[in-house]
């Protein structure tokens, strides 16, 4: 089975400094890759995705992902970041030809932005 | 349009009590799911279905049970509560693909004392 190490656990930032949050898989094969957000008291939502195709992929609210394969990485980056994007991140891969009974999540990162 | 409904929102239970948490979903979809959530450990997938009548086990099963009798709803049965339980649940559906991405809901904190 799939792991993902989400090295970060707690991410402190000042508004407009920029995030890179790391996400690795345990081993290689064809994945998706997803990346949820789960702002406080909330569920979580989806932010960005990749299946196939150019490795860098644009979510919602400004953020991005590349996916490098070499290196079995999907880190979510922002070029700058907001008060409002104070939230937990969790990674998530399955591989492809998967049920979703086997979609694993990484153990999230708490991102405190202080205005 | 409602998305993925739990019930409730808060439980305390004593250890040896049973309840359900109810999950239902208005999306027509096919995959339900349920996970635990702990400080530090992420999610963990308890029990999954991919359409009525067809479940099986996640992660971390012991001590809870389902069902899917119905598209629509996914209840979580603790037999006998723990306080190994308490977490904060979520019920997810997807149409079931694999590039299918979660919908979830709004969560369920469960306390055992």
């Amino acid at each position: 089975a799939q792991s993902v190490s989400q090295h970060n656990h707690h991410v402190i930032l000042s508004e407009a400094a920029s995030l890179e949050l790391g996400c690795n898989y345990s081993y290689g094969g064809t994945v998706n890759l997803f990346w949820y957000v789960q702002y406080p008291g909330q569920h979580l939502q989806l932010l960005l995705k990749y299946f196939s195709g150019d490795p860098l992929v644009k979510g919602i609210k400004g953020f991005e992902a590349e996916f490098i394969k070499s290196k079995f990485s999907f880190n979510l980056r922002k070029p700058s970041v907001q008060w409002s994007d104070t939230a937990e991140y969790f990674c998530a891969v399955i591989d492809r030809g998967s049920t979703l009974g086997r979609l694993y999540f990484g153990r999230g990162t708490q991102l405190t932005v202080w205005p | 349009n409602a998305g993925v409904t739990q019930t409730p929102k808060f439980q305390v239970l004593k250890t040896g009590q049973s309840m359900t948490l109810q999950c239902a979903q208005d999306m027509n979809h096919e995959y339900m799911s349920w996970y635990r959530q702990d400080p530090g450990m992420g999610l963990r997938l308890i029990h999954y279905s991919v359409g009525a009548g067809i479940t099986d086990q996640g992660e971390v099963p012991n001590g809870y049970n389902v069902s899917r009798s119905t598209t629509e709803d996914f209840p979580l049965r603790l037999l006998s509560a723990a306080p190994s339980q308490t977490s904060v649940y979520f019920c997810a559906s997807s149409y079931g693909q694999e590039d299918s991405p979660l919908h979830f809901g709004n969560g369920t904190r469960l306390t055992v004392t």
